[in-house]
């Protein structure tokens, strides 16, 4: 059954620490994004990847990191650095292609609280 | 820098009434895709919209993608409780997969 995996479905950290989230995808994809997403905001992008040991800054990748040494994993780190961290975390994948890229596939997200 | 803004942020309709939303790009536009983001769920894709004047149906869904490529709409005939939900537009210029989400209008149909 192919999909994009985010765990845990809910997080709750104390302020100052560090979180990593999750993403793996069985799809395939060459490509891979994390959203943030709050309440009358739409989504916005904080990294995206579009090959393997490559990433690009979206725009609020501050207090963020991330690493892709594998096709299938795209973790997020949530630094104390984040002056706002709690919000809902989406990460997303797609095809690359020659003429445009095709759709992008979200996982469930990540509700993160921090106290 | 690029901007996607959407209209209106919520809705509310009788069940059986029509619904708009429109999406606005503050550059031209090498495509547009829009999502549906059910309460509680995550956005799933429907739809892509890649040339100049494009109209494309899905059952009671219609899409456009304007002449200069820099709006968009979604419209809804006939509304049914299972449309609730946020939807959104995405925009992408250049050649690269990095899309700009608009805000997302909530619809809520009341039965």
């Amino acid at each position: 059954d192919g999909g994009i995996t985010q765990s845990p479905k809910y997080l709750f950290r104390k302020e100052g620490q560090n979180v990593t989230l999750s993403c793996e995808q069985n799809l395939n994809h060459d490509a891979m994004y994390w959203y943030r997403q709050d309440p009358g905001q739409g989504l916005r992008l904080i990294y995206y990847s579009q090959i393997v040991n490559d990433f690009q800054k979206g725009d609020i990748a501050e207090g963020y990191s991330v690493s892709r040494e594998k096709k299938e994993s795209f973790p997020l780190t949530v630094t104390s650095a984040q002056k706002n961290p709690t919000a809902f975390y989406l990460c997303a994948s797609s095809q690359t292609g020659s003429i445009s890229y095709n759709e992008q596939f979200f996982g469930p997200g990540t509700r993160l609280t921090v106290l | 820098g690029q901007q996607v803004m959407q209209i209106p942020q919520y809705q509310h309709v009788q069940e059986g009434e029509d619904f708009t939303t429109y999406c606005n790009s503050s550059t031209t536009l090498s495509n547009i895709q829009w999502y549906k983001q059910r309460p509680g769920g995550h956005p799933v894709f429907l739809i892509q919209l890649v040339k100049s004047g494009e109209v494309k149906k899905q059952k009671r869904l219609t899409f456009q993608f304007g002449e200069a490529k820099k709006n968009s709409s979604l419209h809804i005939t006939a509304t049914q409780t299972t449309d609730v939900g946020t939807y959104f537009c995405a925009g992408r210029s250049g050649n690269t997969g990095k899309l700009i989400f608009g805000q997302g209008t909530t619809l809520q149909v009341k039965p």
